[in-house]
């Protein structure tokens, strides 16, 4: 099975600001996808952001990036412009391609944002 | 669009009882259901994987007696946890994936209470 590392427990930012939320992860599969997810309070998941493997370029969404190495097997997620609507656990997840296919999810990362 | 409902958000029963969740794809029809248990503070742990017309496949440690899957259409499966104990109080999630994608979209989630 895979395996992804969130070696943050915990973040903090201050409001405005940008932040850097790790995660690796560990395979021998060359195409895949990861994703990270947030969990506000309210815990509903909600996707954020998700990059193809074969795909070189970071995906983007508004203020949020992915910063993908493949060849280090690292899938960094930065949040700019921080607001108080970030503060969530983020978790990573790595899939497999193929149909049905699981998420193996990392352990997460409790974000606080600072006002 | 890609909306998941889980029902009820909240249930509380007494030991021994047997509960029903319901995890409903809104606009979209999934082949493939997932069903979660999250701990506090703590990352999802996939319990099974259910296809729509077949059998759930469980993971390791997963009681199929005790955790009973259905997912008799393809915009709706049911965990149903059977002779509740107080130890099965947890959160459960549900996600969906379309046919053909590989994102999952997330339930808003079940906290369930055994007394």
């Amino acid at each position: 099975a895979q395996t992804v590392t969130q070696s943050q427990p915990e973040m903090s930012v201050q409001e405005a600001e940008t932040v850097t939320l790790s995660c690796t992860y560990d395979t021998s599969e060359s195409d895949y996808y990861l994703f990270w997810y947030k969990q506000p309070p309210s815990r509903q998941m909600i996707l954020v952001i998700r990059q193809e493997a074969y795909k070189q370029q970071n995906a983007t969404e508004n203020r949020f990036s992915v910063n993908f190495q493949k060849a280090a097997k690292s899938f960094s997620l930065k949040i700019s412009d921080s607001q108080l609507g970030d503060a969530a656990m983020y978790f990573c997840a790595y899939r497999s391609v193929g149909a049905g296919n699981q998420f193996y999810f990392g352990t997460g990362t409790s974000l606080t944002v600072i006002p | 669009g890609a909306v998941v409902s889980q029902h009820p958000s909240w249930v509380i029963c007494k030991s021994g009882t047997s509960v029903k969740i319901e995890c409903r794809s809104l606009d979209f029809q999934a082949t493939t259901m997932f069903w979660y248990r999250q701990f506090p503070k703590q990352s999802l742990m996939l319990m099974a994987t259910s296809n729509e017309g077949s059998k759930a496949t469980y993971e390791q440690g997963v009681e199929k007696d005790k955790f009973l899957i259905n997912h008799a259409s393809l915009t709706l499966s049911t965990l149903t946890v059977t002779s509740a104990h107080p130890e099965d109080s947890s959160f459960y999630i549900c996600s969906a994936s379309l046919a053909g994608s590989e994102t999952q979209y997330f339930g808003p989630g079940t906290r369930l209470l055994v007394l």
